[in-house]
């Protein structure tokens, strides 16, 4: 059974940088194909995925994006965590992670399981 | 703006049929990228439902179906239920961003 679940602060000041973690149980993140990525979601919003990191380390993110995110994955942890620099109000949303997988080409797979997200706020 | 576009809400009776369109263009839908559908119930994550165009997950029920052509997908609902109502997004990949991409979503209004 595939669970994930985020943690990290609920309020954050702007300019400050944002640290998620991700602990995950039920699958490897040393296992070839798999997958864990971060989406977001601002407050009666759509769906915005952020970042996306491979069990080689490769990683991938949003082009509007890629100069403030950092994703790293710590294996033995089954933790993937994601860093967000230079925090905005702009960027208070829900934030999930999701495992990545699927058969065929890296472009085609989806995201199967999702955490339960976790509600960054941004304020002064 | 989202580059892929959903219609923001849709309606339908119970035990009607209801269809939510997801355009894309040349660089994502249209290049042969697989299109995937997620539910989400209001304050809950996002939940998988279909899958490369048209497989649905084990414990999807039948109801729901995918297609894809051209530049675009669709998700069909057949004999609507009230539990359906929720927020539904279309996701794929885009080659021009290099990025995962997902529709603005449509809202399911069960009459």
């Amino acid at each position: 059974q595939i669970t994930l679940k985020e943690s990290g602060p609920t309020l954050v000041k702007p300019t400050q940088t944002l640290t998620l973690t991700c602990t995950f149980s039920g699958f490897s993140l040393s296992t070839s194909g798999v997958g864990v990525g971060w989406i977001r979601q601002p407050p009666g919003k759509a769906l915005e995925w952020l970042a996306l990191i491979y069990w080689d380390d490769d990683d991938y993110y949003s082009p509007s994006l890629k100069s403030r995110l950092t994703i790293t994955k710590d294996t033995s942890k089954n933790q993937v965590v994601l860093k967000m620099t230079s925090m905005d109000p702009v960027d208070t949303a829900t934030y999930y992670c999701a495992h990545y997988y699927g058969s065929g080409s890296y472009f085609n797979r989806h995201f199967d399981y999702w955490g339960q997200g976790t509600l960054v706020t941004v304020s002064s | 703006q989202s580059v892929l576009t959903q219609p923001p809400s849709v309606s339908g009776a119970p035990g009607q049929r209801v269809t939510i369109s997801c355009t894309g263009s040349s660089s994502n839908i249209g290049a042969g990228y697989d299109v995937h559908w997620y539910q989400q119930v209001p304050g809950t994550a996002p939940k998988l439902l279909i899958y490369g165009n048209s497989n649905r997950p084990s414990g999807v029920p039948d109801r729901f179906s995918g297609s894809k052509s051209g530049t675009s997908a669709s998700l069909a609902i057949t004999g609507l239920q009230a539990e359906d109502e929720a927020d539904y997004y279309c996701q794929s990949y885009d080659s021009s961003l290099s990025a995962r991409v997902f529709g603005g979503g449509t809202k399911l209004t069960v009459l």
